[in-house]
Protein backbone atom coordinates (compact mmCIF):
# COMPACT_ATOMS: atom_id res chain seq x y z
CA UNK A 1 0.00 0.00 0.00
CA UNK A 2 0.73 3.42 -0.73
CA UNK A 3 1.97 5.56 2.35
CA UNK A 4 2.70 9.45 2.37
CA UNK A 5 4.99 10.38 5.15
CA UNK A 6 5.75 14.36 6.79
CA UNK A 7 8.09 13.86 9.25
CA UNK A 8 7.92 17.50 10.53
CA UNK A 9 5.04 17.90 12.74
CA UNK A 10 5.22 22.35 13.18
CA UNK A 11 7.32 24.49 11.50
CA UNK A 12 7.53 28.12 11.54
CA UNK A 13 9.15 31.12 9.28
CA UNK A 14 9.50 34.59 9.22
CA UNK A 15 7.40 36.78 7.45
CA UNK A 16 9.11 37.39 3.55
CA UNK A 17 11.68 34.09 4.41
CA UNK A 18 11.46 31.05 2.34
CA UNK A 19 10.54 27.81 4.35
CA UNK A 20 10.74 23.72 2.98
CA UNK A 21 8.11 21.87 3.50
CA UNK A 22 9.53 17.85 3.54
CA UNK A 23 7.37 14.55 2.18
CA UNK A 24 8.30 11.62 1.50
CA UNK A 25 5.65 8.72 0.30
CA UNK A 26 6.16 4.80 -1.23
CA UNK A 27 4.84 2.99 -3.60
CA UNK A 28 5.90 0.79 -5.88
CA UNK A 29 3.96 2.47 -8.72
CA UNK A 30 6.15 3.89 -11.65
CA UNK A 31 3.20 6.42 -12.89
CA UNK A 32 1.34 8.29 -9.93
CA UNK A 33 0.67 12.01 -9.06
CA UNK A 34 1.46 14.26 -6.01
CA UNK A 35 0.12 17.11 -4.63
CA UNK A 36 0.22 19.38 -1.50
CA UNK A 37 -2.73 20.83 -0.41
CA UNK A 38 -2.68 23.78 2.31
CA UNK A 39 -5.83 23.82 5.23
CA UNK A 40 -6.20 26.89 6.65
CA UNK A 41 -8.31 27.54 9.71
CA UNK A 42 -11.66 27.80 8.03
CA UNK A 43 -10.61 23.83 7.32
CA UNK A 44 -11.62 24.46 3.31
CA UNK A 45 -8.64 22.38 1.26
CA UNK A 46 -7.13 24.34 -1.07
CA UNK A 47 -4.45 22.79 -3.64
CA UNK A 48 -1.56 24.43 -3.87
CA UNK A 49 0.68 22.33 -6.05
CA UNK A 50 0.50 19.00 -8.30
CA UNK A 51 3.46 17.14 -10.24
CA UNK A 52 2.96 14.43 -12.48
CA UNK A 53 5.68 11.47 -11.54
CA UNK A 54 6.58 10.93 -15.26
CA UNK A 55 7.50 14.81 -15.47
CA UNK A 56 11.23 15.46 -14.94
CA UNK A 57 10.79 19.30 -14.43
CA UNK A 58 9.46 20.42 -11.14
CA UNK A 59 6.02 22.02 -10.66
CA UNK A 60 5.91 25.97 -9.94
CA UNK A 61 3.36 27.75 -9.14
CA UNK A 62 3.88 31.86 -7.87
CA UNK A 63 5.83 31.05 -4.33
CA UNK A 64 5.53 28.04 -4.12
CA UNK A 65 7.87 24.89 -6.26
CA UNK A 66 8.49 21.44 -5.23
CA UNK A 67 11.80 19.71 -5.00
CA UNK A 68 10.61 16.11 -6.71
CA UNK A 69 12.89 13.02 -6.24
CA UNK A 70 11.43 10.46 -8.00
CA UNK A 71 14.51 7.90 -6.88
CA UNK A 72 14.28 8.77 -3.32
CA UNK A 73 10.62 9.33 -3.61
CA UNK A 74 10.77 12.93 -1.85
CA UNK A 75 8.10 15.70 -2.17
CA UNK A 76 9.59 18.88 -0.95
CA UNK A 77 7.39 22.02 -1.31
CA UNK A 78 9.24 25.23 -1.34
CA UNK A 79 7.28 28.49 -0.18
CA UNK A 80 9.06 31.87 -0.99
CA UNK A 81 8.70 35.16 0.35
CA UNK A 82 5.93 33.82 2.92
CA UNK A 83 3.22 35.69 3.95
CA UNK A 84 0.91 35.80 7.15
CA UNK A 85 -1.93 33.78 4.40
CA UNK A 86 0.05 31.30 4.54
CA UNK A 87 0.10 29.88 7.91
CA UNK A 88 -1.88 26.85 7.61
CA UNK A 89 -1.77 22.78 7.95
CA UNK A 90 -0.14 21.52 4.83
CA UNK A 91 -0.98 18.03 3.39
CA UNK A 92 1.40 16.16 1.12
CA UNK A 93 -0.85 13.88 -0.84
CA UNK A 94 -0.46 10.90 -3.58
CA UNK A 95 -3.02 9.07 -6.19
CA UNK A 96 -2.47 6.88 -8.93
CA UNK A 97 -4.23 8.77 -10.98
CA UNK A 98 -4.45 12.84 -11.60
CA UNK A 99 -8.19 12.77 -10.08
CA UNK A 100 -9.77 10.19 -10.53
CA UNK A 101 -8.83 7.86 -7.86
CA UNK A 102 -8.69 8.52 -4.06
CA UNK A 103 -5.94 10.62 -2.24
CA UNK A 104 -3.40 9.14 0.45
CA UNK A 105 -2.61 12.15 2.77
CA UNK A 106 0.60 12.55 5.07
CA UNK A 107 -0.64 13.58 8.69
CA UNK A 108 -0.28 17.43 8.44
CA UNK A 109 2.46 20.38 9.05
CA UNK A 110 1.10 23.31 10.65
CA UNK A 111 2.77 26.19 9.25
CA UNK A 112 3.33 29.27 11.56
CA UNK A 113 4.72 32.66 9.93
CA UNK A 114 5.60 35.56 12.57
CA UNK A 115 5.38 38.72 11.01
CA UNK B 1 -12.38 27.02 -9.91
CA UNK B 2 -14.90 24.65 -9.53
CA UNK B 3 -17.08 24.77 -7.03
CA UNK B 4 -18.41 22.14 -4.01
CA UNK B 5 -21.00 22.69 -1.60
CA UNK B 6 -21.48 20.35 1.56
CA UNK B 7 -24.65 20.64 3.75
CA UNK B 8 -25.34 21.19 6.59
CA UNK B 9 -22.30 22.48 7.54
CA UNK B 10 -22.51 21.88 11.21
CA UNK B 11 -25.48 19.42 12.68
CA UNK B 12 -25.77 18.69 16.34
CA UNK B 13 -27.96 15.94 16.97
CA UNK B 14 -28.94 12.77 19.65
CA UNK B 15 -26.94 9.65 20.06
CA UNK B 16 -28.97 7.04 18.13
CA UNK B 17 -30.21 9.31 15.33
CA UNK B 18 -29.35 9.11 11.71
CA UNK B 19 -28.20 12.63 10.03
CA UNK B 20 -27.54 13.23 6.13
CA UNK B 21 -24.72 15.39 4.62
CA UNK B 22 -25.52 16.28 1.29
CA UNK B 23 -22.13 17.38 -1.27
CA UNK B 24 -22.89 18.83 -4.39
CA UNK B 25 -20.89 20.29 -7.58
CA UNK B 26 -22.59 22.92 -8.03
CA UNK B 27 -20.48 23.78 -11.98
CA UNK B 28 -19.82 20.48 -12.85
CA UNK B 29 -20.48 16.84 -13.57
CA UNK B 30 -18.30 14.89 -10.83
CA UNK B 31 -18.25 11.04 -11.88
CA UNK B 32 -16.55 10.69 -8.89
CA UNK B 33 -16.94 11.80 -5.25
CA UNK B 34 -14.92 10.89 -2.19
CA UNK B 35 -16.08 10.65 1.96
CA UNK B 36 -12.97 12.09 4.00
CA UNK B 37 -13.12 12.32 7.54
CA UNK B 38 -11.08 14.32 10.22
CA UNK B 39 -10.52 13.49 13.52
CA UNK B 40 -9.34 17.12 15.38
CA UNK B 41 -5.44 17.84 14.66
CA UNK B 42 -5.14 14.64 12.80
CA UNK B 43 -5.28 14.10 8.46
CA UNK B 44 -7.95 13.40 6.42
CA UNK B 45 -8.80 9.50 5.89
CA UNK B 46 -10.87 8.27 3.28
CA UNK B 47 -14.00 6.71 4.35
CA UNK B 48 -15.43 5.33 0.39
CA UNK B 49 -15.73 6.33 -2.96
CA UNK B 50 -18.72 6.87 -5.15
CA UNK B 51 -19.23 6.44 -8.62
CA UNK B 52 -23.00 7.98 -10.11
CA UNK B 53 -25.09 5.22 -10.41
CA UNK B 54 -22.82 2.55 -8.56
CA UNK B 55 -22.56 1.30 -4.93
CA UNK B 56 -19.48 2.98 -3.17
CA UNK B 57 -16.37 1.16 -2.22
CA UNK B 58 -15.60 1.58 1.27
CA UNK B 59 -12.12 1.62 2.78
CA UNK B 60 -11.15 -0.86 5.27
CA UNK B 61 -12.94 -0.63 8.63
CA UNK B 62 -15.68 1.84 7.55
CA UNK B 63 -18.91 0.28 8.24
CA UNK B 64 -20.76 0.86 5.51
CA UNK B 65 -24.32 -0.05 6.89
CA UNK B 66 -23.41 2.67 9.50
CA UNK B 67 -22.17 5.18 6.66
CA UNK B 68 -24.93 4.85 4.27
CA UNK B 69 -23.42 6.55 0.75
CA UNK B 70 -26.35 7.27 -2.11
CA UNK B 71 -24.67 8.77 -5.86
CA UNK B 72 -28.14 9.24 -7.41
CA UNK B 73 -26.84 11.85 -9.77
CA UNK B 74 -23.40 13.52 -11.18
CA UNK B 75 -23.89 16.51 -8.91
CA UNK B 76 -24.88 14.63 -5.66
CA UNK B 77 -23.70 12.46 -3.35
CA UNK B 78 -25.07 12.06 0.27
CA UNK B 79 -23.53 10.64 3.27
CA UNK B 80 -25.94 8.84 6.19
CA UNK B 81 -24.84 8.70 9.35
CA UNK B 82 -27.28 5.57 11.33
CA UNK B 83 -27.78 5.94 14.44
CA UNK B 84 -25.23 8.01 15.28
CA UNK B 85 -22.97 7.79 18.75
CA UNK B 86 -20.57 10.43 20.21
CA UNK B 87 -17.51 8.22 18.39
CA UNK B 88 -19.17 8.78 15.41
CA UNK B 89 -18.20 12.98 15.99
CA UNK B 90 -16.30 14.37 13.52
CA UNK B 91 -15.58 16.89 10.60
CA UNK B 92 -16.89 15.23 7.24
CA UNK B 93 -15.08 16.36 4.41
CA UNK B 94 -15.79 15.34 0.62
CA UNK B 95 -14.54 15.71 -2.40
CA UNK B 96 -15.16 15.80 -6.08
CA UNK B 97 -13.56 15.05 -9.43
CA UNK B 98 -13.59 16.29 -12.52
CA UNK B 99 -11.11 13.26 -13.49
CA UNK B 100 -8.34 16.00 -13.37
CA UNK B 101 -8.43 17.09 -9.75
CA UNK B 102 -10.53 16.79 -7.17
CA UNK B 103 -12.26 19.76 -5.32
CA UNK B 104 -12.75 19.37 -1.62
CA UNK B 105 -16.22 21.23 -0.08
CA UNK B 106 -15.68 22.98 3.03
CA UNK B 107 -16.98 20.17 5.41
CA UNK B 108 -19.79 19.41 7.67
CA UNK B 109 -18.56 19.47 11.55
CA UNK B 110 -21.13 16.50 13.43
CA UNK B 111 -21.50 16.42 16.91
CA UNK B 112 -23.21 13.30 18.32
CA UNK B 113 -24.70 14.34 22.29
Amino acid sequence: AQTVTQSQPEMSVQEAETVTLSCTYDTSESDYYLFWYKQPPSRQMILVIRQEAYKQQNATENRFSVNFQKAAKSFSLKISDSQLGDAAMYFCAYATQGGSEKLVFGKGMKLTVNP
Amino acid sequence: GAVVSQHPSWVICKSGTSVKIECRSLDFQATTMFWYRQFPKQSLMLMATSNEGSKATYEQGVEKDKFLINHASLTLSTLTVTSAHPEDSSFYICSASDNYEQFFGPGTRLTVL
